[in-house]
């Protein structure tokens, strides 16, 4: 049971354009929603963060979108850099039968192309 | 730097044996989660301990447990293990809270290869 969902596994932008990856998720408990960034042998770094009474934050060229109703989060960053070239994983999270639960997304590679 | 350290990086073993891996998370988180990336796969919860105490568990096998020691760091046991076992095998630890307000801090990872 895949409660989040990256149906893109690969998405490939321009340098200076805008790259959108999406997320949707299935379970509405889930009260809080973050986008992980991996390069090659790394760990996974915490990117930006939405609480679920929000449907916008923005951190510099990054900003997270949240439709709630459509249970669908979009990650937006402009204009994209060749840094931004790595496999971008988006986590839901939420107190399930008395623990913080957090789920995550099978991951969307990106590549900025020069 | 996230501040977390796995060890060993890199692990190639046969079928059957078993295996530890070893975590150390960054100065003051209390939590410490195991998780496991195979090929091709989103990363999947195994199991969360909170100051030496289990806390949650995901979808860990009976083959595989950890602990956390009082000096917080934690180990991870794999053992009759299976092809199916090769992945990586990330620690990340946190605050207070995963997620909600204490993003998770994650290690390199260690990279486990079942032949």
């Amino acid at each position: 049971d895949q409660q989040v969902k990256q149906n893109s596994p690969s998405l490939s932008v321009q340098e200076g354009r805008i790259s959108i990856l999406n997320c949707d998720y299935t379970n509405s408990m889930f009260d809080y929603f973050l986008w992980y960034k991996k390069y090659p042998a790394e760990g996974p770094t915490f990117l930006i963060s939405i609480s679920s009474i929000k449907d916008k934050n923005e951190d510099g060229r990054f900003t997270v979108f949240l439709n709630k109703s459509a249970k669908h989060l979009s990650l937006h960053i402009v204009p994209s850099q060749p840094g931004d070239s790595a496999v971008y994983f988006c986590a839901a999270a939420a107190i399930i039968q008395g623990a913080q639960k957090l789920v995550f997304g099978q991951g969307t590679r990106l590549t900025i192309n020069p | 730097d996230s501040g977390v350290t796995q060890t060993p990086k890199h692990l190639i073993t046969a079928t059957g044996q078993r295996v530890t891996l070893r975590c150390s998370p960054r100065s003051g988180d209390l939590s410490v989660y195991w998780y496991q990336q195979s090929l091709d796969q989103g990363l999947q919860f195994l199991i969360q301990y909170y100051n030496g105490e289990e806390r949650a568990k995901g979808n860990i096998l009976e083959r595989f447990s950890a602990q956390q020691f009082p000096d917080l760091h934690s180990e991870l046991n794999l053992s009759s293990l299976e092809l199916g076992d090769s992945a990586l095998y990330f620690c990340a630890s946190s605050g207070l809270g995963h997620g909600l307000n204490s993003p998770l801090h994650f290690g390199n990872g260690t990279r486990l290869t079942v032949t």
